[in-house]
Formats: structure tokens, sequence, C-alpha cells
């Protein structure tokens, strides 16, 4: 299972780490993303980390305000958030892509933690 | 950004079959890239439904079942069931975003 920690209140420039623990599978072989949903909007994709954290991937929108890594030997990810803004308010969950060569599916998702920006 | 798009809303009475369309691009569905498909029911986590433009993880009735021409995907769902109410989306890979992007997502209602 996957599940998230870090949300919370925050203002306006601030920033905020959200974390992913995984366990029940061999963490280190799996892709993990980050995908976000506005209360009442649909699925945005954030963020992605490969299996030994060598390549990371940003949407537009966060990229350069945003930094994933993540710690195979602790089994987590991590979703440094900075310089947020009231459009970065959202429902942050973290998702296992399924094991392959191509661009798969997401099997596992966490709960979900939420992140509001307001001042 | 949604460069996926889906009809805001389908609807069928129970037993019915609906179908939920998602239309791409040359950079994503066209590319051949995976579709996969996604359940979120009111208040929980999206649940994969189907991967691979075709293919059901294990649990998933055979009453869902996906389908992929040129530069759009489908899903049905076949015998419409209440609990089949929630929100549905797609997703692929986008080249030219060197990501993964979604679907803008169709709300379904049972009658």
């Amino acid at each position: 299972q996957l599940v998230e920690s870090g949300g919370g209140f925050v203002q306006p420039g601030g920033s905020l780490r959200l974390s992913c623990a995984a366990s029940g599978f061999t963490f280190n072989i799996y892709t993990i993303h980050w995908v976000r949903q506005a209360p009442g909007k649909g699925l945005e994709y954030v963020s992605a980390i490969n299996s030994n954290g060598g390549r990371a991937y940003y949407a537009n929108s966060v990229k350069g305000r945003f930094t994933i890594s993540r710690d195979n030997s602790k089994s987590t990810v991590s979703l440094q958030m900075g310089s947020l803004r009231a459009e970065d308010m959202a429902l942050y969950y973290c998702a296992r892509e399924i094991y392959s060569t191509s661009h798969d599916g997401f099997d596992i998702w966490g709960q979900g933690t939420m992140v509001t920006v307001s001042s | 950004q949604s460069v996926l798009t889906q009809p805001p809303s389908v609807s069928g009475a129970p037993g019915q079959r609906v179908t939920i369309s998602c239309t791409g691009s040359s950079s994503n569905i066209g590319a051949n890239f995976g579709v996969h498909w996604y359940q979120q029911l009111p208040g929980t986590a999206p649940k994969l439904l189907i991967y691979g433009d075709t293919n059901r993880p294990s649990g998933v009735p055979d009453r869902f079942s996906g389908s992929k021409s040129g530069t759009s995907a489908s899903l049905a769902i076949t015998g419409l069931q209440a609990e089949d109410e929630a929100d549905y989306y797609c997703q692929s890979y986008d080249s030219s975003l060197s990501g993964f992007v979604f679907g803008t997502g169709t709300k379904v209602t049972v009658l």
C-alpha cells in the first residue's frame, strides 16, 4: 500500500513537504508518481521519479517549484513544494506505476493528503 | 493541462450499455501509447479499471472493456449497475510533454 502524509495549511509563497510511504511490495523497482485533484475538479498529473531516483519529471505547472526525491532504503518518496500558490491547493495522491517497460497505468494509489494554500 | 478530452457526463438505465470516449492527438493516443482508465467513486482514490488499452486488472468485472482506434479510445460499461455511478478518467503518455496526461473526466449517472 501507499500512505501519504505531510499535507496541511500553508500561506501563499510558503513551502510544504509531502511524503509517500510504501509497504507490501518491492519498492525499488517501481516508478512512483504524484497526482493532484483540486476540490471538485479532475485529476492533474504532477511529478514522477523512476525506480532508482535517477530521473524525475515535473508538469509545467510545478516545474522549478517542486522537487521529487526518493529513499529506497526507507521505501519513501517525497515531494518538496515551494512558492506555493492558491492553484496548488488540492488533494495530493501518490501512485505506483505498473512494473513494465512501457508507460503503464497506476495500479496502487494512496488515500491522498490535502494541501490548503490560503492567506 | 488536459490534452485528453472526454464528455462531461453520460447516463444510462440499469442493465444498459454506456460508452465514454477519450479523444487525444498524434503525440499521445495516436502515437500508440497505452490508454488507461480509472474509476473514482465519491470521496475515494482513483482505481485502475483498464490498462494498456484493453487489459483488466485482477478483480475488475468483465463488464468493463476498453478499445482504441487512431487518436481516440473508449471505455464501455455493459450491464450498467448502480454501483458504477462514479467519475471516470482516461490517461495516456504524451511525447510532446514527456509525461502522463489525464482526460477531463466523465461522470456516469445511473438513472
